[in-house]
């Protein structure tokens, strides 16, 4: 039973365009939400994390959108390069990470 | 390098033989994590440790599945009498403090049982 439901599977961007992924929860309990960044035969690496506290955050391209009420959070990559081509996983953290199924990435440039 | 190492980074082994992989964790991170990922999916939990207690084990750890974090440094993962099931990537993971909320993730050791 996956906790976490992540959207779409996958998408293709052009060069300069914006990407947007989503994920649903469930769990209340969850008090952490990162996004993880994974290029292939590599382990996942911490892009960006939000608290549910706060309803936007931004790090240079990237930003996390959150709404508690709906129990929904989406990542936006704007600006996106093809070296933003990869798979990207949202999790929420209790004491442990679940994860999405993932969303890969393809910038056309 | 700081980050999280694992090893071997590939393992190829017949079914029923045991493997065993080991992961390092970012110096002084207290809380460690191993996680399996298959192909076109998230990672999932597998369990982890403060320090060098094991504090949680997900049911998808059986009874082949054993890990220890002696000393409360480096932490070894082994499969006994392997399954074609067991052919995937497993990750490890470490963070600090209390709430430890970021987790960092080390490369992976890919298992393939033949």
């Amino acid at each position: 039973q996956q906790q976490v439901k992540q959207s779409p599977q996958s998408l293709i961007v052009q060069k300069g365009g914006i990407s947007i992924i989503n994920c649903a929860y469930e769990n209340t309990a969850f008090d952490y939400f990162p996004w993880y960044q994974q290029f292939p035969g590599k382990g996942p690496a911490l892009l960006i994390a939000i608290r549910p506290d706060v309803s936007e955050k931004k790090e240079g391209r990237f930003t996390i959108s959150f709404n508690k009420s709906a129990k929904q959070f989406s990542l936006h990559i704007m600006d996106s390069q093809p070296g933003d081509s990869a798979t990207y996983f949202c999790a929420a953290r209790d004491y442990k990470l679940s994860f999405g199924a993932g969303t890969t990435v393809t910038v056309r440039a | 390098d700081t980050g999280v190492s694992q090893d071997p980074r590939h393992k190829i082994t017949k079914r029923g033989q045991n493997v065993t992989f080991r992961c390092d964790p970012i110096s002084e991170h207290n809380r460690l994590y191993w996680y399996r990922q298959t192909l076109g999916q998230g990672p999932e939990f597998l369990t982890y440790f403060q320090n060098e207690a094991q504090l949680e084990k997900s049911r998808l750890l059986s009874d082949r599945f054993s890990a220890e974090r002696p000393k409360g440094s480096f932490s070894t993962l082994e499969i006994q009498r392997t399954e074609q099931g067991d052919s995937a990537m497993y990750l490890c993971a470490s963070s600090f403090g209390q709430p430890s909320y970021e987790q960092y993730f080390g490369p992976g050791t890919r298992l393939t049982v033949t």
